[in-house]
């Protein structure tokens, strides 16, 4: 089945600093991908949907300056999480859809951010 | 707006029982219903969708649900418990137009018992 990849798998990082978390579709082209967050214990919050080669759209209460997502091409995303503080220590995990149409999102195993 | 409502947030069963986790939409258009699962400190997977076909989706891992229209439901069951489904169990709907998202439930997590 269609694989999707997050890179870093865990980050810790100082406050005030900024990290930058990739999304990958290994086999297939995703036209469309998605960033959530995820609390513990909580269900996951879709914070942004990107689509290649435009600007994301981003849900209501999520900081677009804070939280930039860079969709460059057909197998990458991108979410670069802007001077970072405690607050926004969290569990980011990616999703991809394919290009055909299909109902089906491929998640990403997830990235674990750690702010001091 | 559509969305989707959990019942129970945490399920425990012994291991060989029946599992049963509950989930109810809210769509006044038929909906697209999924059920994914999650192990610790990973992704989402997807276990089974539903698009309007056949009322009963089977799914991987011998998960299945039935949807049922007049009790606006999606539960999802499996005749035995492993030690192995012990994980969070979220219940998603699909929502919007050709820009789709999906909308998930708070999650239910599954315990087995030995």
């Amino acid at each position: 089945g269609a694989v999707v990849s997050q890179h870093p798998s865990w980050v810790i990082c100082k406050s005030g600093t900024s990290v930058k978390i990739e999304c990958r579709s290994l086999d297939f082209q995703a036209t469309t991908m998605f960033w959530y967050r995820q609390f513990p214990k909580q269900s996951l919050m879709l914070m942004a949907t990107s689509n290649e080669g435009s600007k994301a759209t981003y849900e209501q209460g999520v900081e677009k300056d804070k939280f930039l997502i860079n969709h460059a091409s057909l197998t990458l995303s991108t979410l670069t999480v802007t001077s970072a503080h405690p607050e926004d220590s969290s569990f980011y995990i990616c999703s991809a859809r394919t290009s055909g149409g299909s109902d089906t999102q491929y998640f990403g195993p997830g990235t674990r951010l750690t702010v001091l | 707006a559509q969305s989707v409502t959990q019942l129970g947030s945490h399920v425990s069963v012994s291991e060989g029982a029946l599992v049963l986790l509950r989930c109810n939409y809210s769509s006044s258009v038929p909906p697209y219903l999924f059920w994914y699962v999650q192990y610790p400190n990973q992704g989402l997977q997807l276990l089974l969708k539903y698009t309007s076909a056949a009322t009963l989706v089977k799914g991987i891992n011998g998960f299945e649900a039935e949807f049922k229209k007049s009790e606006t439901s999606f539960h999802l069951t499996k005749p035995s418990a492993h030690m192995s489904d012990a994980a969070e169990y979220f219940c998603a709907v699909r929502t919007g137009g050709s820009n789709y998202k999906l909308t998930f439930g708070k999650g239910t997590l599954l315990t087995v018992n030995p």
